[in-house]
């Protein structure tokens, strides 16, 4: 399967320990977005990773929350500290070129925060 | 900014009916359009694309038209079955700019 690859699918946290969410990307595609996404809600932009670069991060919050995307490996969205209100379905997206091009999804990660 | 409006939901539908979501934006320059279908528990998938003025996208029966002078991009389908039963979200994106998606519009057809 070639498409983007998300791991785990459902995460259940308790309040106060971290998540790390994985996002591998289509071959041959080097960028990388995350997303969130509340119930009945469309998606809100977080943050725009090249390999080991940060393009964009200003749809993330600026505390708890850390992205990355290493030369070797996949894509990492880190939050430390989960609360409730994290509680959410990240979807990873990843595309050949810049932002004016198709971003393919990935089938996301469920957060739940007890 | 730029921005996406799409018509609120839902729409419900039945089978063989005719299908209009419609889809309106606001950008500065030239940015492609998408549509994009979600089914339960599933990420997001590319339905369709038009990346330029009058372009029409196509794919599965669905059909969207770039229109820069009423700024749409409405997404169309002559006859609908129950297994287009999603939410369709239409989203903008534009070179040195974050893709915008609408709120997204859930579709059910019924039998």
């Amino acid at each position: 399967n070639a498409g983007v690859m998300q791991n785990p699918r459902h995460l259940v946290r308790r309040r106060g320990q971290e998540a790390r969410l994985r996002c591998s990307p289509m071959k041959g595609h080097s960028h990388v977005y995350w997303y969130r996404q509340l119930p009945e809600e469309g998606l809100k932009f977080m943050v725009y990773l090249q390999k080991e670069n940060i393009i964009d991060e200003s749809g993330m919050p600026k505390e708890r929350f850390s992205a990355e995307f290493p030369k070797e490996g996949p894509s990492i969205l880190r939050i430390q500290q989960v609360v409730r209100g994290d509680s959410a379905a990240y979807f990873c997206a990843s595309s050949p070129g810049g932002r004016d091009q198709p971003q393919h999804f990935g089938d996301g990660t469920r957060l739940s925060i007890l | 900014g730029n921005s996406v409006t799409q018509m609120e939901g839902p729409v419900t539908l039945s089978e063989e009916a005719f299908l209009t979501i419609n889809c309106t934006y606001t950008a500065t320059g030239y940015p492609s359009l998408f549509w994009y279908v979600q089914y339960p528990g599933e990420g997001l998938q590319l339905l369709l694309k038009a990346t330029k003025a009058d372009d029409k996208g196509s794919n599965k029966g669905f059909e969207a038209t770039y229109r820069k002078e009423t700024t749409s991009f409405h997404l169309e389908k002559g006859s609908v079955q129950v297994s287009d039963s999603a939410v369709y979200f239409c989203a903008l994106g534009a070179r040195g700019q974050n893709f915008v998606f609408g709120p997204g519009t859930r579709l059910s057809v019924l039998p």
